[in-house]
């Protein structure tokens, strides 16, 4: 299996244009994630998915974050407008199944840089 | 409320010592606990999982963790450290309760093994 695929790996842009980030989970698994990790704030959950359908998105910071899952093999996370303040790693990441005891496999992930 | 505490940023150990990598935790229920495992530009790697039934837990790179209820702790244990061990390691915990699917992870442990 390849594993969870993000793409792209890097993303520099600047202040004010859309990102979109991409995630492909492994084949099979029905639980899909959004982290973001800073040295400030650490791993943060942004948002996840169960069956394709968005289950908690409390963590997205603002509207400027939108997630979507139009399917079990694709997601995407996208930013408009970026922001400086929105530089981190993006990680995504996902499970077989909702149960609790699932462990998560996570993406390589996407480091984004805004200037 | 659920939270994990990793109480130490930084561990330094001697190549052939054994090393401890401490988590506690606060949970409502019964707590599902994990460890992971990041290497510089890279994802975060599942290690191990304690779920329920034996208190010490085998898992990856002979890495092991033991659940402590009384405790509330999940120190991640290895009994000789190797210089390839030294990475970012991270504590996380599920509660039991419905709906908590999401895991809550800690701030992250920096291993350094010194040869």
């Amino acid at each position: 299996d390849a594993g969870v695929i993000q793409s792209p790996r890097h993303e520099v842009t600047e202040m004010g244009q859309e990102v979109t980030l991409r995630c492909k989970p492994i084949s099979g698994h029905n639980s899909l994630f959004w982290y973001r990790q800073t040295m400030m704030r650490g791993l943060e959950l942004l948002i996840y998915f169960n069956n394709n359908v968005p289950i908690d998105d409390s963590g997205m910071p603002e509207d400027r974050f939108s997630a979507k899952m139009p399917n079990a093999s694709f997601s995407t996370l996208k930013i408009q407008p970026s922001e400086p303040r929105d530089s981190a790693v993006y990680f995504c990441a996902s499970s077989l199944g909702s149960g609790r005891a699932h462990e998560q496999f996570f993406g390589p992930g996407t480091r984004l840089t805004v200037l | 409320a659920q939270s994990v505490a990793q109480p130490e940023d930084q561990v330094n150990v001697a190549e052939g010592n054994p090393l401890t990598v401490k988590c506690t935790y606060s949970v409502s229920g019964n707590p599902y606990l994990f460890w992971y495992v990041q290497y510089p530009n890279r994802g975060l790697q599942f290690l191990l999982k304690y779920i329920t039934g034996d208190n010490l837990v085998k898992g990856s790179y002979g890495f092991e963790a033991e659940f402590n209820k009384s405790q509330t702790s999940f120190h991640l244990k290895k009994p000789s450290a190797l210089v390839s061990d030294s990475a970012l390691y991270f504590c996380a915990v599920r509660g039991s309760q419905t709906g908590a699917n999401n895991l809550f992870f800690g701030t992250g442990t920096r291993l350094t093994v010194i040869p």
